[in-house]
């Protein structure tokens, strides 16, 4: 079965500017969470969807970071504007609604530098 | 609330010798605890959970994690280390109502022929 995709693999975007990080869970998995990684820090979350629902988006860190789920299937996380302290890896993990299965499974991540 | 740590940014082995990762956590309630591991460009794969049951677990690649309540440890193990895992580790503990993952900083792992 098909991985956890993301998409573009990097982004290199000036301050000021728009940017959309794209997400394909796994097929039929019904949970999927954004987490992003800052330089050397922890991997921190960002917001967690059931099926096209926000479940949780507690760590989203401001107004500037929207979150859609469209038909519950992918995901896209859009900056706008961007900022300096927005670099980092995104990823994007889905689950399947299993209390059986606790794990996350991972996509490779985006890599977004904002200069 | 949950956190997790992981007191190491670097660990070297030499292969063939043991190798310990090291991850303490802090959680209300039942401790949901995973290793992942990061290659070079690549995602996070996941290595090994305790739910319940066993203190040692065992997961994928040779790696094992015991799970120490009293010390509120979950180190990453293996008996014999290979050159092929290098790369960064990362002890996450998952809420236990939300889902979420509180992460570890990762600990890289380096070692040498």
């Amino acid at each position: 079965e098909a991985g956890v995709t993301q998409f573009p693999s990097h982004s290199v975007i000036e301050k000021g500017q728009t940017v959309t990080l794209r997400c394909d869970p796994i097929s039929g998995h019904d949970n999927l969470y954004w987490y992003r990684r800052v330089m050397g820090k922890e991997i921190k979350f960002l917001l967690h969807f059931v099926k096209e629902s926000k479940q949780d988006e507690s760590g989203m860190p401001n107004n500037r970071f929207l979150a859609e789920r469209t038909g519950g299937t992918y995901s896209t996380l859009k900056v706008q504007p961007a900022e300096l302290e927005d670099s980092g890896v995104y990823f994007c993990a889905s689950s399947p609604n299993n209390r059986a299965t606790y794990e996350q499974y991972f996509g490779p991540g985006t890599r977004l530098t904002v200069t | 609330a949950q956190s997790v740590a992981q007191p190491e940014d670097q660990v070297n082995v030499a292969e063939g010798n043991p190798l310990t990762v090291k991850c303490t956590y802090s959680v209300s309630g039942n401790p949901y605890l995973f290793w992942y591991v990061q290659y070079p460009n690549r995602g996070l794969q996941f290595l090994l959970k305790y739910i319940t049951g066993d203190n040692l677990v065992k997961g994928s690649y040779g790696f094992e994690a015991e799970f120490n309540k009293s010390q509120t440890s979950f180190h990453l193990k293996k008996p014999s280390a290979l050159v092929s895992d290098s790369a960064l580790y990362f002890c996450a503990v998952r809420d236990s109502t939300l889902g979420r993952l509180y992460f570890g900083r990762g600990t890289q792992l380096t070692v040498w022929p």
